[in-house]
């Protein structure tokens, strides 16, 4: 089945303990791209790549990291979280430039 | 820059209804596209329907349709005869030649029996 998988679903963490989200999918897409939900912003984009080896930021990049070293993978590391990084978090890919995004079932994440 | 706007928070539609709901836009690329997802309670995201700029014909998707106008540079989602499952929130999003994509605010529909 084709799919786009993130894990954990659900995450509770303290200020400054580094934590990575995984994203996995497994369509052979070329895009790849990280965003966060919060009430009433709709989806921001984080990060996105375009390909292997390269990541460019999105709008709301402070605070947050990626890595996209093989086609299928592209984890969100937050090397010291903070409250204000309490969000939902979808990971999405696509394939050509007017293909829909699919997207991950969404992380929900809690820094205390 | 890129920008999108969903002017409606909520909306309220009568089952077997037909419902608009409004997303305009600003970019100053000529090659762009727009989609439309559709966020249950559930959670998931839910691909609805894309144009892409250059399409001179409105996209549709079975109960979905979109009025696209370029020179006013709105894209606004029509949903025909409005059903229960369709109760949700609705976001616009605009993706230029390269890798920005863009959401709107959302607009969360609710469609009463």
């Amino acid at each position: 089945e084709a799919q786009v998988t993130q894990n954990p679903r659900y995450l509770i963490t303290v200020t400054g303990k580094k934590l990575t989200v995984t994203c996995s999918q497994n369509m052979n897409h070329e895009y790849m791209s990280w965003y966060r939900q919060d009430p009433g912003l709709g989806l921001r984009q984080i990060y996105y790549s375009m390909n292997v080896e390269v990541t460019d930021k999105g709008d709301v990049p402070e605070g947050y990291k990626v890595s996209r070293k093989e086609k299928r993978n592209f984890p969100l590391i937050l090397e010291s979280p903070s409250p204000n990084q309490t969000s939902l978090y979808f990971c999405a890919s696509s394939g050509y430039y007017n293909s829909p995004l699919h997207f991950g079932n969404g992380t929900r994440l809690t820094v205390t | 820059a890129q920008k999108i706007t969903q002017t409606q928070p909520g909306m309220f539609v009568q089952e077997k209804e037909a419902v608009t709901l409004d997303c305009t836009y600003d970019t100053s690329d000529q090659s762009y596209g727009l989609f439309w997802y559709k966020q249950p309670s559930s959670g998931e995201m839910i691909f609805l329907i894309y144009q892409g700029s250059y399409d001179e014909q409105n996209a549709t998707e079975g109960r979905y349709s979109l009025n696209f106008q370029k020179a006013r540079k709105s894209a606004n989602l029509v949903i025909s005869a409005s059903q229960l499952g369709d109760s949700a929130m609705y976001f616009c999003a605009m993706r230029e030649g390269g890798g920005k994509l863009i959401f709107g605010q959302g607009t969360e529909l609710s469609v009463k029996p």
